[in-house]
């Protein structure tokens, strides 16, 4: 199994340029997140989706936006990229077990620099 | 609402001393508790996590964890350093059943010296 995976690893954009990065899990896990991490703020929720067609927004969403059309897939969209996004993005996913709290899996990360 | 602080942003050991990370929560319902480890250009590996079984929670590399209720706390330690364990390491708590959301700690970075 190749767990969470993240295209792509780099990224270089000017302000107000569009960009998505995917995730995909091939864990069969209902649950994905979005997180940015910037240095001594540790990560920050950006959306999550507890099911494959459902999103809901996390502590830090202005900005970014989502889709999860597959079970396997979620998608965040920079629709108009700003500097104050330069950050490394990391998705994640977890299973659910009614009542009890999972770990989530990280994929290795995107960073992402916008001038 | 739940919250985590992690004491010291930065700790240095020497090679064999014993580690010592702290981690203090706030949560109005009982936690669910997470120890994650993040190397030089990695994502996040779970060390560990706390689920009310027992109080002392053993994970990987050595590394163990004490969840203690009455000082709110759940440190990390490990008896003896290895270089390998250089590292920025999270402690996250987990906010709801419905979602297996994560509030993460602002991290500690272990350098450990020869």
């Amino acid at each position: 199994n190749a767990g969470v995976t993240q295209t792509p690893k780099f990224r270089v954009l000017k302000t107000g340029q569009s960009m998505t990065l995917l995730c995909a899990q091939d864990m069969n896990h209902e649950y994905m997140y979005w997180y940015r991490q910037d240095p001594g703020m540790g990560l920050r929720l950006i959306h999550y989706s507890v099911g494959e067609g459902t999103t809901a927004k996390g502590e830090v969403p202005d900005g970014y936006n989502v889709s999860r059309l597959k079970k396997q897939n979620f998608l965040l969209g920079l629709e108009s990229a700003a500097p104050s996004q330069t950050s490394v993005y990391f998705c994640a996913s977890s299973y659910s077990r009614g009542g009890v709290h999972h770990e989530q899996f990280f994929g290795p990360g995107t960073r992402l620099t916008v001038l | 609402a739940q919250s985590v602080t992690q004491l010291g942003s930065h700790v240095s050991v020497s090679e064999g001393a014993l580690v010592l990370l702290r981690c203090n929560y706030s949560s109005s319902v009982p936690p669910y508790l997470f120890w994650y480890v993040q190397y030089p250009n990695q994502g996040l590996q779970l060390l560990l996590k706390y689920t009310s079984a027992a109080t002392l929670v053993k994970g990987i590399n050595g590394f163990e964890a004490e969840f203690k209720k009455s000082e709110t706390s759940f440190h990390l330690t490990k008896p003896s350093a290895h270089m390998s364990d250089a590292a920025e390491y999270f402690c996250a708590v987990s906010v709801s059943f419905n979602t297996d959301k994560l509030i993460f700690g602002t991290g500690t970075r272990l350098q450990v010296f020869p």
